[in-house]
């Protein structure tokens, strides 16, 4: 089982629509998690860091289920420009070491 | 914001040969950096981290005879893919982090180098 399993799409989504997918990550131990976005052939670019609480920056909102192990992000009012990969990433406590889901393919059409 | 550059950013070279690759942290100091590599339609794989002023620790599979990892100062790592093969082809992708030691710190990842072996 990957550490970090993500659908890798992918989700074509009407401009103007909402879309949501999760991921879900097997070390319980995990401390961090973070949502990054890849353009092809492009390095990952930090898209919003994940908190318990869950947390919200302008159109998109992630959330973190610790007790079933997933995050979520939920993009609203879809742009052209969010088209993209989508990176699940899970961090430990120790070492800092990233560990990366093999992303979610988002596709917005007019 | 953090910012991470990489050099090359493009490389075509024979198989056999050796190519270094460079990571900067251009404005910030990182004890850490971390080397990455992303096959096509795949995600990252951490190859190997890198700590200023010791030895690399290397992600099981990868050889590190092979990769040869640098940190030779604050801002500076470096990756020398050695005797390259065209198996070696791959986007090489480095990231830092401002601070060290704290596992909530966000990397910050450079532009990536595409490495081509022929």
């Amino acid at each position: 089982r990957k550490e970090v399993e993500q659908d890798p799409g992918p989700f074509n989504v009407p401009e103007g629509a909402t879309v949501a997918f999760n991921c879900t990550y097997s070390n319980s131990a995990s401390q961090s998690f973070f949502w990054y976005r890849q353009d092809c052939r492009k390095e990952p670019k930090l898209l919003m860091s994940v908190y318990s609480s869950g947390n919200e920056d302008g159109r998109f909102t992630a959330q973190l289920n610790r007790a079933s192990q997933y995050i979520s992000l939920l993009i609203r009012d879809s742009k052209l420009s969010d088209s993209a990969t989508y990176l699940c990433v899970v961090g430990k406590a120790a070492g800092n070491k990233l560990t990366f889901g093999g992303g979610t393919r988002v596709l917005v059409k007019p | 914001g953090a910012v991470v550059s990489q050099h090359p950013s493009r490389v075509i070279c024979k198989s056999g040969t050796s190519v270094k690759i460079e990571c900067r942290s251009l404005d910030f100091q990182a004890t850490t950096m971390f080397w990455y590599r992303q096959f096509p339609k795949k995600s990252l794989m951490l190859m190997a981290t890198s700590n200023e002023g010791s030895k690399a620790t290397y992600e099981q599979g990868v050889e590190k005879d092979k990769f040869l990892i640098n940190h030779a100062s604050l801002t500076l790592s470096t990756l020398t893919v050695t005797s390259a093969h065209p198996e070696d082809s791959s986007f090489y992708i480095c990231s830092a982090s401002p601070v060290p030691g704290q596992s909530t710190d966000t990397q910050y990842f450079g532009p990536g180098t595409r490495l081509t072996v022929l």
